[in-house]
């Protein structure tokens, strides 16, 4: 079965500081896709990144970065120099593949705080 | 280019009554998703729509909701009568097509059932 669990809840830090979010998924499937999207205040979820289950490499978008690591099932989010504005609840999910409905299975969320 | 658009944005009812969510999605995007998200959960697929047919409703609790999309653009989400349990955020996104394309969401419509 499929299931994605982010077992930080809530996270604090202050402004400048490094954090990681944590991501781990459960799926039989050999291809699939992992997802990160970003829900600030507003309610609307805003896409970050998909990586297929074939590409391992790291990606770097800014203060942004993915560490995906099929050995130990895990796609974690590490926000570099962090800042207010990166308050918000960040889900992680999964679609696999051969279901082909793109369905995403999402983790619980894990809630950052920014501190200034 | 627009994003997917919703409405209302909040809605507050009480139990029993019945109540309409509206979906406008990214203009050429074929698949159309409902999902509920419940305070402090992730969000989960309700019904999923590719043009206007249906994909996947198998979470959906046919008793009281129901959803269409008549021309394959607008979607609406019904749900009568309404349960306490039912108040939560409910999702539209939208992507290209099926399959594990990458899904754009709207703002949401917050319905509270008193």
């Amino acid at each position: 079965a499929q299931k994605v669990t982010q077992a930080q809840t809530e996270i604090s830090v202050v402004e400048k500081e490094d954090v990681t979010l944590d991501c781990v998924y459960e799926t039989r499937d050999t291809t699939y896709y992992l997802f990160w999207y970003k829900q600030p205040p507003s309610g609307e979820l805003v896409f970050l990144i998909r990586r297929n289950s074939f590409d391992e490499q790291n990606e770097i978008s800014g203060r942004y970065s993915w560490n995906f690591q099929k050995s130990t099932s895990s796609f974690n989010f590490t926000i570099t120099a962090s800042q207010v504005v990166d308050s918000a609840v960040y889900f992680c999910a999964l679609s696999e593949a051969v279901s082909n409905t793109g369905k995403l299975i999402f983790g619980q969320g894990t809630t950052l705080q920014v501190k200034p | 280019e627009a994003g997917v658009a919703q409405s209302p944005r909040y809605k507050i009812i009480e139990k029993r009554q019945s109540v309409a969510f509206w979906c406008n999605p990214i203009s050429g995007h074929a698949t159309l998703y409902w999902y509920q998200q419940i305070l402090g959960q992730g969000p989960k697929l309700l019904i999923q729509f590719q043009n206007n047919g249906v994909v996947d409703d198998s979470q959906l609790p046919k008793d009281r909701f129901s959803a269409e999309r008549l021309k394959g653009v607008d979607s609406t989400l019904k749900i009568q009568p309404a349960k306490l349990e039912d108040s939560a955020v409910y999702l539209c996104a939208s992507s290209l097509s099926t399959g594990p394309e990458t899904q754009y969401f709207g703002p949401g419509t917050r319905l509270l059932v008193l």
